[in-house]
C-alpha cells in the first residue's frame, strides 16, 4: 500500500530535550516536506527536501532541522525544543513534474506537546 | 514570498445548496493550486488542483476556477452534503521554486442536513 507514515504519533516531551520525528514513504517520490499545523494558522512548510542531500528553508525553519540522506526518509530534528514548537506536524511527499509541484500525499500527523 | 489568503473562515450551509471559497495570492509566478480536505483529526487530502495554463477544471460535483490577471482562485462545490463538512486549504506553489508551498489559513465549512 502507498502511504506515507510519521513516528512516533503522540508525544510529550520537555524544553531542550532533542527529538526526532521519523517520516518515510514508499511512493519513490523525489520531493518531501514538513509542515506544523497551528489553530487558525492552516499548514506552514518548515523545511523540504528536492531530491536527496538536497534540503531548503520553508517559512518557519527556526529551530528544526532535517536531513535527506536516502529517498524515502525525511526525518525532522528539533535539537532543543522549546513550548513554541506544540503542535500537529505533517510530513508530506510528491513526485515532481519537470520541476513543478504534483499532488502531495501527507502522512498522519504527529501530534508534540513541549512542556 | 508567496502569502495566500483564503476567505472565509467558517462557511455554513443547508445540504443542497452551494459551498464557494475564494483564495487569493501575491507571486504572480506561482503556477500550482491544489485544494485540501481534512477532515476532524485526520490528514489533509487533495480534492483537485489546477495550473496556471487552464481557468477552469471540474470533477463531479467539485470545481476550481483561477483569475491568473487578478490573482485569485476558488474552490466550487454543489449540491453539497452533509460528508463535505471539512476544513479547506487552498494552496500556491511555483515552478522556479518548486519546493516551497504556500497555505491558506483554512475554511471550516459545516453542511447542515
Amino acid at each position: 500500500e502507498a502511504q506515507v507514515t510519521q513516528n512516533p504519533r503522540y508525544l510529550i516531551t520537555v524544553t531542550g530535550k532533542k527529538l526526532t520525528v521519523t517520516c518515510s514513504q514508499n511512493m519513490n517520490h523525489e520531493y518531501m516536506s514538513w509542515y506544523r499545523q497551528d489553530p487558525g494558522l492552516g499548514l506552514r512548510q518548515i523545511y523540504y527536501s528536492m531530491n536527496v542531500e538536497v534540503t531548503d528553508k520553508g517559512d518557519v525553519p527556526e529551530g528544526y532541522k532535517v536531513s535527506r540522506k536516502e529517498k524515502r526518509n525525511f526525518p525532522l530534528i528539533l535539537e532543543s525544543p522549546s513550548p513554541n514548537q506544540t503542535s500537529l506536524y505533517f510530513c508530506a511527499s510528491s513526485l515532481t513534474n519537470r520541476g513543478g509541484q504534483e499532488t502531495q500525499y501527507f502522512g498522519p500527523g504527529t501530534r508534540l506537546l513541549v512542556l | 514570498g508567496e502569502n495566500v489568503e483564503q476567505h472565509p473562515s467558517t462557511l455554513s450551509v443547508q445540504e443542497g445548496d452551494s459551498a464557494v471559497i475564494k483564495c487569493t495570492y501575491s507571486d504572480s509566478a506561482s503556477n500550482y493550486f491544489p485544494w485540501y480536505k481534512q477532515e476532524l483529526g485526520k490528514r489533509p487530502q487533495l480534492i483537485i488542483d489546477i495550473r496556471s495554463n487552464v481557468g477552469e477544471k471540474k470533477d463531479q460535483r467539485i470545481a476550481v476556477t483561477l483569475n491568473k490577471t487578478a490573482k485569485h482562485f476558488s474552490l466550487h462545490i454543489t449540491e453539497t452534503q452533509p460528508e463535505d463538512s471539512a476544513v479547506y486549504f487552498c494552496a500556491a506553489s511555483e515552478n522556479t521554486n518548486a519546493g516551497k508551498s504556500t497555505f491558506g489559513d483554512g475554511t471550516t465549512l459545516t453542511v447542515k442536513p
